[in-house]
């Protein structure tokens, strides 16, 4: 069975720092994945995604993430974070053909002003 | 467009009682979910269905059951509520797959259930 794990629970950072969450999956094979981020009281939002090629994805809010297929690793960076970041992040994967999405257990960001 | 909206936004049931959540979606998605969300656990699949009349089991289901007689709508229902059941719940949909690749799931508000 896949598995997402990502190591960071609670990430505390200040204002203007460089962030970097570690994700890594499971599955062997072809690999979807993906970001989400839920703020406080809200839904979760997608941030990013990859399915394939280039292996550094741009998504919202000045976040990206770099697929390593030999680390089985996509972590999510932002070089300048924002109070408004403050969020739980989650990463999820799911292998080519699979409709369900495997989710990490998350990591809550607290940005300190 | 609403996107996915759940009813109801709270909920507190003592234990026994029965329940059920709604989840509807306004953008003709094939595919819908239902899952948890308990502190330190992530989002955990508890039920889902690709299709009208289709439904399947997801991680963890037991205590759940579900239907989807209508495209848009995914019901969840709770018939003899436990307190290990209390938790938030999200409901999700997406399109089906289209030349091979996964489209992204758009989740709904939540609900935040309390079994007493």
């Amino acid at each position: 069975a896949q598995s997402v794990s990502q190591h960071n629970h609670h990430v505390i950072l200040s204002e203007a720092a460089s962030l970097e969450l570690g994700c890594n999956y499971s599955y062997g094979g072809t690999v979807n994945l993906f970001w989400y981020v839920q703020y406080p009281g809200q839904h979760l939002q997608l941030l990013l995604k990859y399915f394939s090629g280039d292996p550094l994805v741009k998504g919202i809010k000045g976040f990206e993430a770099e697929f390593i297929k030999s680390k089985f690793s996509f972590n999510l960076r932002k070089p300048s974070v924002q109070w408004s970041d403050t969020a739980e992040y989650f990463c999820a994967s799911t292998n080519f053909g699979n409709e369900k999405l495997t989710f990490g257990t998350g990591t809550r960001l607290t940005i300190i002003p | 467009n609403a996107g996915v909206t759940q009813t109801p936004k709270f909920r507190v049931l003592k234990t026994g009682q029965s329940m059920t959540l709604l989840c509807a979606q306004d953008m003709n998605h094939e595919y819908m979910y239902w899952y948890r969300q308990d502190p330190g656990m992530g989002l955990r699949l508890i039920h889902y269905s690709v299709g009208e009349g289709t439904t399947a089991k997801g991680e963890v289901p037991d205590g759940y059951n579900v239907s989807r007689l209508k495209k848009q709508n995914f019901l969840l229902g709770l018939e003899s509520a436990a307190p290990s059941q209390t938790s938030v719940y999200f409901c999700a949909s997406s399109y089906s797959r289209r030349g091979g690749s996964y489209n992204e799931q758009f989740f709904g508000p939540g609900t935040r259930l309390t079994v007493l």
